[in-house]
């Protein structure tokens, strides 16, 4: 069972704008949340993080936001850029999974000049 | 080295036949992680080190599957008798060790089952 969702497979942004890329999970259990993103041909690179502890982090043009009550996060990037075309993958741990990563199926993002 | 080391690249192997890929992780990184990428799929959890130690291997697909890091540095994921559900990118990463270490993941190994 998918407890990571990425609903959206994909999204298109023009340059400048904002992006946005949300993610669901389903294990209350989940204590640590993660971004990385994907270049063809590459492994994962991670892009930022944030503890359950905190509802927002902001790394830069990255910035996370959770909902812990709706098991909602979601990724802004502004100003989006061309480079930032690649697959956006969210990953979950929790105690109950130790240092496992849970990912979800990933979101493609173009960003358009 | 700079970064996670994967290799092959590439292995395309008849099914039936047994295949090793091979991580050089980070060095001075004291976990190790597999994982299996399916196409269209995020990247699923087959099995952790820590140094030496194999704490976690429940992703295993099956027991034809089996990871080992005899010297706490490079590891082996070897597949036995390949079948062609087999077919994925296998994903290596590392990390410092603390539970909430970013994962480094190298670029991978991409195995088709023919």
């Amino acid at each position: 069972d998918q407890q990571v969702k990425q609903n959206s497979p994909s999204l298109s942004v023009q340059e400048g704008r904002i992006s946005i890329l949300n993610c669901d999970y389903t294990n209350s259990m989940f204590d640590y949340f993660l971004w990385y993103k994907k270049y063809p041909a590459e492994g994962p690179t991670f892009l930022i993080s944030i503890s359950s502890i905190k509802d927002k982090n902001e790394d830069g043009r990255f910035t996370v936001f959770l909902n812990k009550s709706a098991k909602h996060l979601s990724l802004h990037i502004v100003p989006s850029q061309p480079g930032d075309s690649a697959v956006y993958f969210c990953a979950a741990s929790g105690w109950n999974s130790g240092y496992a990563l849970n990912f979800g199926k990933g979101t493609s993002l173009l960003v358009t000049p | 080295g700079a970064g996670v080391s994967q290799s092959p690249r590439y292995k395309v192997a008849k099914r039936g036949q047994d295949v090793a890929l091979r991580c050089d992780p980070i060095s001075g990184h004291v976990s190790l992680f597999w994982y299996q990428q399916a196409l269209g799929q995020g990247p699923e959890f087959l099995t952790y080190f820590q140094n030496e130690a194999q704490l976690d291997k429940s992703g295993l697909p099956s027991d034809r599957f089996f990871a080992e890091r005899p010297e706490g540095s490079v590891s082996t994921l070897k597949i036995q008798r390949t079948q062609q559900e087999d077919s994925a990118v296998y994903l290596c990463a590392s990390s410092f060790g603390q539970r909430n270490s970013p994962l480094h993941f190298g670029n991978g190994t991409r195995l088709t089952v023919t």
